[in-house]
């Protein structure tokens, strides 16, 4: 089955600075992932999403990385804003039928 | 505030009590989702309806008993709960449950059990 991890259980980063969070997944069949951000009080909120067929994938400040060989995901954030305080997770799946693992998730917290 | 919106956002329940969690949706989706997050611990699907049909069941207590009666409302039934089904339960709702239509969530119902 699927296992996902995240490395670190909270990430305290400089505002202004860019963040790193990281996600290791367990199998390599796994073919689309997303990263989640939430807030506290609200549910998920989804944030950028990547399939295998690509290593890197770019939004409005956020990137995802994806490396197949080893198996790992990351999301970077570039100059960390107070607003991206929140609990970030990815989730992977294998799956057509929107059946997905996720990461316990990392949080971030943003100091001035 | 997305267009999922979940009822009640806090409930206190005893172990005996019988009571139930609405989620709607105003997206037009056809499909939607139950999921356990319990602190500290990952997301959990619990049941999955497509075209209010239930489509998934992830091996859930049946003290959880799904309802949908229109692809627009779904309904969490809870009785006998054990204190460890304390969580935040969400629902979240996807044009359908393909795999790349993205799921939007509702804020969740903070659950507690005594």
């Amino acid at each position: 089955g699927e296992s996902v991890g995240l490395h670190l259980p909270t990430l305290s980063v400089q505002e202004g600075d860019n963040s790193i969070i990281n996600c290791a997944y367990s199998n390599s069949a796994s073919d689309y992932f997303i990263w989640y951000k939430q807030e506290s009080g609200k549910g998920p909120q989804f944030i950028i999403d990547i399939r295998s067929n690509m290593d890197k994938r770019q939004g409005q400040r956020v990137t995802v990385l994806l490396n197949k060989t080893v198996k790992h995901l990351s999301l970077q954030i570039a100059a960390t804003q107070p607003g991206d305080s929140a609990v970030y997770f990815c989730a992977v799946t294998t799956d057509s039928w929107g059946k997905f693992q996720f990461g316990a998730g990392t949080q971030v917290v943003v100091t001035p | 505030e997305t267009g999922v919106t979940q009822t009640p956002r806090h409930l206190v329940m005893g172990m005996t009590n019988k009571k139930s969690l609405k989620c709607e949706q105003h997206l037009g989706h056809n499909a939607m989702y139950w999921y356990k997050q319990s602190a500290k611990k990952p997301l959990e699907l619990m049941f999955v309806y497509n075209f209010k049909e239930q489509t998934e069941n992830n091996s859930v207590p049946s003290r959880f008993s799904p309802e949908c009666p229109n692809s627009s409302h779904l309904f969490l039934h809870l009785h006998t709960l054990q204190p460890e089904d304390s969580a935040l339960y969400l629902c979240a709702s996807s044009q359908d449950r393909q795999t790349y239509n993205e799921q939007f969530f509702g804020p969740g119902t903070r659950l507690t059990v005594l």
